[in-house]
Parts: structure tokens; C-alpha cells; sequence
């Protein structure tokens, strides 16, 4: 059974960083693409951040280019999203996915989610 | 970027009925296309990808056609774990994998 567990989503100031990790099982993590997803309560999807099977190539929503990074370690089945110079606008549940494919795809299974709050 | 509009914004549906919710892009995506089904304090749950091929486990009743720009979920007969918010996604061309702002069946 594929499981996603996301951790790491807390209340930060505007500014400030933050890491969320996504912890994988299930599947053979390193030979999937990994997305992170992110829903304001109440409205709809959007997509964040894409990065390939092997790490080498990343993607990026442009209102977060330059501020997040998305990495993962194959070694420890986990996926990461670091998170700087926060805003308001950043405030969200973010999920993690597995994507179909080594470079991307659509969205074949979801985690639960971490909520990040942004907020003075 | 691609845009993807869904509509209605809102559909609202008596349990046993037909409910045929739309997506469309603003270029084509190919059969690009994924469907995907929220319902209340859940994470999104894929249905269809490839605009037309059932994910695992997912009943018959729930169907997706078209290609191009123009598509199509049609849940048949519907019963009341339908209920919820859909949302399509196109995977063609990225980044952005855009989102579709999404469809909430309602229990009419």
C-alpha cells in the first residue's frame, strides 16, 4: 500500500523558512517523480513544485521560483520542500504526490497534508 | 500556461441521477488529462488519467471522455460517497501542471 505522510507545516512569520518533509512507502520511491501540491482551505488546487526520480531536474509554480526548493533523498524514501522568505499568500495545506511517471505525470497517490500558516 | 476552466462551479444532483461535469483548455493537452475527486478533510484521490482510463479501484460509474481541449467526467447513477469536489488537471505541458478551479456535486 502506497503510503505519503507529510510533517513540518507550522505557524512561521512572514519572512521566515521552513522545511516540509514527505515520508514515502509502498513503492520503489526512486523510481517515481515526486510533486508537492498546495490548497488554501476552502479553495482549489495548486500545483507547486515537480522533481524527478533521480533529483535531477526540478520544476517550479512561478510565485514560488527563487523562494522554495524542492529536494528528495532516495536513501531515506523522502521528499522535501524548503520553504524562504515566506508570505501570507504562502498559507496552505501542502500535500505531496507520487507522480506516474520518472519525470512527472499526473497525480497518482496523495498524502494527508501539513498546514503552513503564515502569520505575524 | 495552460488554463483550465471547469464548469459548473456547482452542480446540483438527485442520488441515482447522471451528473456530467466539463473541463476545457485554453490549448490542447492531448489526452493529457486527470480527474480527480475531493471530498470533505481528504486529500484528492485520482480517478481518471489519460482523459479517459479509470485509476485502480475506481467504480465503472464514473467515466471520462474527450481530447484536445474539450472534456468530460460523467458519474452515472450516483450514490452519496459521490458527493464532492472534482477537479481536472493538465499533465501536457508543464511546468505548470495547471488545475481546474473545480466542480462541487451537491445533493440536489
Amino acid at each position: 500500500e502506497v503510503q505519503l505522510v507529510e510533517s513540518g507545516g507550522v505557524v512561521v512569520q512572514p519572512g521566515g523558512s521552513l522545511r516540509l518533509s514527505c515520508a514515502a512507502s509502498g513503492f520503489i520511491f526512486d523510481d517515481y517523480a515526486m510533486h508537492w501540491v498546495r490548497q488554501v482551505p476552502g479553495k482549489g488546487l495548486e500545483w507547486v513544485s515537480l522533481i524527478s526520480s533521480d533529483g535531477g531536474s526540478t520544476y517550479y509554480v512561478d510565485s514560488v521560483k527563487g523562494r522554495f526548493t524542492i529536494s528528495r533523498d532516495n536513501s531515506k524514501n523522502s521528499l522535501y520542500l524548503q520553504m524562504n522568505s515566506l508570505r501570507a499568500e504562502d498559507t496552505a495545506l501542502y500535500y505531496c504526490a507520487k507522480a506516474a511517471t520518472v519525470l512527472g505525470g499526473y497525480l497518482e497517490y496523495w498524502g494527508q497534508g501539513t498546514l503552513v500558516t503564515v502569520s505575524s | 500556461e495552460i488554463v483550465m476552466t471547469q464548469s459548473p462551479a456547482t452542480l446540483s444532483v438527485s442520488p441515482g441521477e447522471r451528473a456530467t461535469l466539463s473541463c476545457r483548455a485554453s490549448q490542447s493537452v492531448s489526452s493529457n488529462l486527470a480527474w480527480y475527486q475531493q471530498k470533505p478533510g481528504q486529500a484528492p484521490r485520482l480517478l481518471i488519467y489519460g482523459a479517459s482510463t479509470r485509476a485502480t479501484g475506481i467504480p465503472a460509474r464514473f467515466s471520462g471522455s474527450g481530447s484536445g481541449t474539450e472534456f468530460t467526467l460523467t458519474i452515472t447513477s450516483l450514490r452519496s460517497e459521490d458527493f464532492a469536489v472534482y477537479y481536472c488537471q493538465q499533465y501536457n505541458k508543464w511546468p505548470p501542471n495547471t488545475f481546474g478551479g473545480g466542480t462541487k456535486v451537491e445533493i440536489k
